[in-house]
């Protein structure tokens, strides 16, 4: 079964810090892998996404994610971190296999959601 | 490009009573999933319509349903509410994977659905 495991429930970094929010998945074939983030009362907004070629992914607001096959991983990156960047973070997996209608292709599995605090 | 919107931004019902959400999905998109998000968790797949049939599900009852329209946009049905059902619940729309750039889903602002 497909899974997403986020371990840190929070995330505490100061302003102009590196920040890192970690991700790891299961699928049984290839990845599709996205990083969302989403602000008190609000829908998710898409970050970027992991779909083939090159690792390390750069995505909207300065962000970038590794992608880590060894290690089953896909964690979320940004060199100088925000005070507007606090808010919830979650990762998705969905599996690359053939779409077939009917299937289970079509959605993402979530993780739990890291909370980020970015501190002036 | 419009995006994705949802109605109403939040309801209160009552246990037993039924429920619909609304959900126009994002300009060009063919494909919408609905997800309910509980407090503290991510969100969990319900279902996905695509040229208004449902095209796979989500581990919930058959209480939950939905209809697509030819406009692509989405109705959630939910009967029955139960005091757990009471969350957020999104709306996303995409292209049908398989189509270049088809991967990602666009979500709605979310309707907040308080069950007591």
């Amino acid at each position: 079964a497909q899974s997403v495991a986020q371990p840190e429930d929070q995330v505490n970094v100061a302003e102009g810090n590196p920040l890192t929010v970690k991700c790891t998945y299961s699928v049984s074939g290839n990845p599709y892998l996205f990083w969302y983030v989403q602000y008190p009362n609000r829908g998710l907004q898409f970050l970027l996404k992991y779909i083939t070629g090159d690792n390390l992914v750069k995505g909207s607001y300065g962000f970038e994610a590794e992608f880590n096959k060894s290690q089953t991983s896909f964690h979320l990156k940004k060199p100088s971190a925000l005070v507007s960047d606090s808010a919830l973070y979650f990762c998705a997996v969905r599996d690359s296999g053939a779409y077939t209608r009917g299937g289970s292709q079509g959605n993402l599995i979530f993780g739990k959601g890291t909370k980020l605090s970015v501190k002036p | 490009e419009t995006g994705v919107t949802q109605s109403p931004t939040h309801l209160i019902k009552t246990r037993g009573q039924q429920v619909t959400l609304r959900c126009s999905s994002q300009s060009g998109h063919n494909t919408v999933s609905w997800y309910q998000q509980a407090l503290g968790q991510g969100p969990q797949f319900i279902f996905q319509y695509y040229r208004e049939e449902e095209n796979g599900r989500g581990n919930f009852p058959p209480r939950f349903s939905g209809l697509q329209f030819p406009n692509y946009s989405s109705e959630l049905n939910v009967n029955a509410l139960e005091l757990d059902d009471s969350a957020l619940y999104l709306c996303a729309s995409s292209l049908i994977p398989g189509l270049a750039g088809a991967y990602e889903q666009y979500f709605g602002p979310g309707t907040r659905l308080t069950v007591t």
